[in-house]
């Protein structure tokens, strides 16, 4: 079946440094999504990619989207304690569900 | 827009107990919801897809006895814990699915404890 791979697992970084996690698919994405979830919390949408090599921006969130639609990238600018929390992708491939990775856990100092 | 809600947010029973988790979408209608459980740290698990008006689905490995889901309307599923065991404690947090290409709005989760 298709699995979605993300690492790092987890990062623990310095307030003002950067941040990226990176996610692969075992099989080609129709689209894949982003989400974070604060501890304590629920998954919460932050975006979705559906063009082959797309980039799109969020404040200082950047996410992009591989030329082959298998790999994606979420990449912060100058972190913030208020980025603490698990970055999930997970990508859809046409059938009827998601298939979320492990997630990366981010640790910001200040 | 694209509020989904789950009730109870926490609850507590005894082993052997069934415990009922609602799932609600506030402002949209919703034909198909999922129910997820996480693990302290893990990723979510896919239990179950659940389809208004018809069977859910359950992925391998998922007991559907022991994990009753009924989507008896367009705004609501129900995810019934039967016989709950304390390897049951678990968050359980449902999502509804909107739009097309599909994106899934999560309810705020269930924090389920059997002792």
């Amino acid at each position: 079946g298709q699995q979605v791979m993300q690492i790092p697992q987890y990062q623990h970084v310095q307030e003002g440094e950067d941040f990226t996690t990176y996610c692969n698919s075992s099989t080609t994405l129709s689209n894949i999504q982003w989400y974070k979830q604060r501890p304590g919390g629920h998954p919460v949408f932050l975006i979705q990619l559906v063009k082959s090599g797309e980039v799109k921006k969020q404040k200082r969130l950047t996410f992009q989207f591989g030329e082959a639609k298998k790999n994606s990238s979420l990449h912060i600018t100058a972190t913030q304690t208020t980025d603490v929390g698990t970055y999930f992708c997970a990508g859809y491939s046409g059938y009827s569900t998601l298939t979320f990775g492990k997630g990366t856990m981010l640790l910001v100092s200040p | 827009g694209a509020v989904v809600s789950q009730h109870p947010s926490r609850v507590i029973c005894k082993s052997g107990t069934s415990v009922k988790i609602e799932c609600r979408s506030l402002d949209f209608q919703a034909t198909t919801m999922f129910w997820y459980r996480q693990f302290p740290k893990q990723s979510l698990m896919l239990m179950a897809t659940s389809n208004e008006g018809s069977k859910a689905t359950y992925e391998q490995g998922v007991e559907k006895d022991k994990f009753l889901i009924n989507h008896a309307s367009l705004t609501l599923s129900t995810l019934t814990v039967t016989s709950a065991h304390p390897e049951d404690s678990s968050f359980y947090i449902c999502s509804a699915r909107l739009g097309s290409p599909d994106t899934q709005y999560f309810g705020p989760g269930t924090r389920l404890t059997v002792l």
